[in-house]
């Protein structure tokens, strides 16, 4: 079955460390984003990439960095740099034709020691 | 920017009849989306508006009106399961062709 795989589905960050959440898809999909969404919030959008070896910041880079060497894969990486990190994190995809829904993935709770 | 709204939460009762209602302000319109999220789950696609008018798939329906910058999802015949947050999104036109999320209906149906 198609569909896409986040792991781990929770994760624990010590002051001052990088951690990086693994999103890969079987969808053969062109694009795929990072949301994170917080208590009483929407979904933001962190970071987003419609072709391989290209990816563009969304509304809330800040912290984050990401990578897209495969089209499978779009690994996170939330750096010390990002203050406030605990949060639910979202990874999509879609075909990357503007009027396609986004698939997404069971998500990553990410919580501080 | 775009300014979405939506009602914090909405409570209903099992067999009952509910309407989420979502109201955007954008510099022009492209499409909407309504999607279904269930507690720490994955949202889940339920509906797209790009037309105004009501689209119908089983027991929801959405519907649009671009002139008054309006859409709603209408779920009939509420079961327990629907328990949820349901998701508008916009997307518009020009520039990002990514939507931006509402901060969600979390809807609680009661026996």
């Amino acid at each position: 079955d198609g569909g896409i795989t986040q792991s781990p589905k929770y994760l624990f960050r010590k002051e001052g460390q990088n951690v990086t959440l693994s999103c890969e898809q079987n969808l053969n999909h062109d694009a795929m984003y990072w949301y994170r969404q917080d208590p009483g919030q929407g979904l933001r959008l962190i970071y987003y990439s419609q072709i391989v070896n290209d990816f563009q910041k969304g509304d809330i880079a800040e912290g984050y960095s990401v990578s897209r060497e495969k089209k499978e894969s779009f690994p996170l990486t939330v750096t010390s740099a990002q203050k406030n990190p605990t949060a639910f994190y979202l990874c999509a995809s879609n075909t990357g034709d503007s009027n396609q829904p986004q698939h997404f993935g069971d998500g990553t709770r990410l919580s501080i020691l | 920017g775009q300014n979405i709204d939506q009602p914090t939460e909405m409570t209903a009762t099992e067999g009952a009849i509910v309407q989420i209602n979502c109201t955007y302000q954008t510099s022009g319109f492209n499409g909407l989306f309504w999607y279904q999220q269930h507690a720490g789950e994955a949202p889940t696609f339920l509906s797209y508006n790009v037309l105004d008018g009501l689209e119908e798939k089983g027991r929801f329906s959405s519907f649009l009106s671009r002139s008054k910058g309006y859409s709603y999802l209408l779920l009939k015949e509420l079961q327990m399961k629907d328990s949820a947050s349901y998701l508008c999104a916009v997307r518009a036109s020009g520039g990002s062709y990514i939507p931006t999320f509402g901060r969600g209906t979390s809807l609680i149906v009661h026996p």
